[in-house]
């Protein structure tokens, strides 16, 4: 049972450059999370989805989109990246009809940008 | 609005000696209380949570959490530390009762280290 995968593990971008961050969870979750980790700063949500085809906003959307067509997959798009999204990313799942279960995470992803 | 504390950025503790992190929390209605676990260059790893009743919740590795409603607290311990429990602990909390979507409220996380 692989979990929450999230690929890559690191990426270095240029000013200006846009990447996507996969995610995928093999549990059936139908929530689905990124956050954002920043030192001393704990864990900030960018987007959620509660199920394929809904996503909404978190705390810190700017600079980024989600979709999520798919009940497995939930990539984090940056367009246009500027330094202040250099962070450490993490992709989390939940079954949310239960707010009892804890969310499972991915290893996450190193990005710089330089 | 939820809230989660985490008073000490860092806890420092000899090996065998009992670990404590602390942990606040403010929440609408009935909370749901968790504790994760982050190793270095990994994801955070669910420890424990608190649902309902007993108050002392025992966990994963030999942690368990105290909940005490009337100080708002959910804190984390272990009676005798190991070096390898040296890692990041973040507490969060998600309402039983409002926000329907369940969003999960994350402290800004204690180092813990312990040392030989």
């Amino acid at each position: 049972n692989a979990g929450v995968t999230q690929t890559p593990k690191f990426r270095i971008l240029k000013i200006g450059q846009s990447m996507t961050l996969q995610c995928t969870q093999d549990m059936n979750h139908n929530y689905m999370y990124w956050y954002r980790q920043d030192p001393g700063m704990g864990l900030k949500l960018i987007y959620y989805s509660v199920g394929a085809g809904i996503t909404d906003k978190g705390e810190v959307p700017n600079g980024y989109n989600v979709s999520r067509s798919t009940t497995e997959d939930f990539p984090l798009r940056l367009e246009l990246a500027a330094p202040s999204q250099t962070s450490v990313y993490f992709c989390a799942s939940s079954y949310g009809q239960a707010k009892s279960q804890p969310q499972h995470f991915g290893d996450g992803t190193r990005l710089s940008i330089l | 609005a939820q809230s989660v504390a985490q008073p000490e950025d860092q806890v420092n503790v000899a090996e065998g000696n009992p670990l404590t992190v602390k942990c606040t929390y403010s929440v609408s209605g009935n909370p749901y209380l968790f504790w994760y676990v982050q190793y270095p260059n990994r994801g955070l790893q669910f420890l424990l949570k608190y649902i309902t009743g007993d108050n002392l919740v025992k966990g994963s590795y030999g942690f368990e959490a105290e909940f005490n409603k009337s100080q708002t607290s959910f804190h984390l311990k272990k009676p005798s530390a190991l070096v390898s429990d040296s890692a990041l602990y973040f507490c969060a909390v998600r309402s039983m009762t409002t926000d329907s979507w369940g969003k999960f409220q994350f402290g800004a996380g204690t180092q813990v280290v312990v040392t030989p």
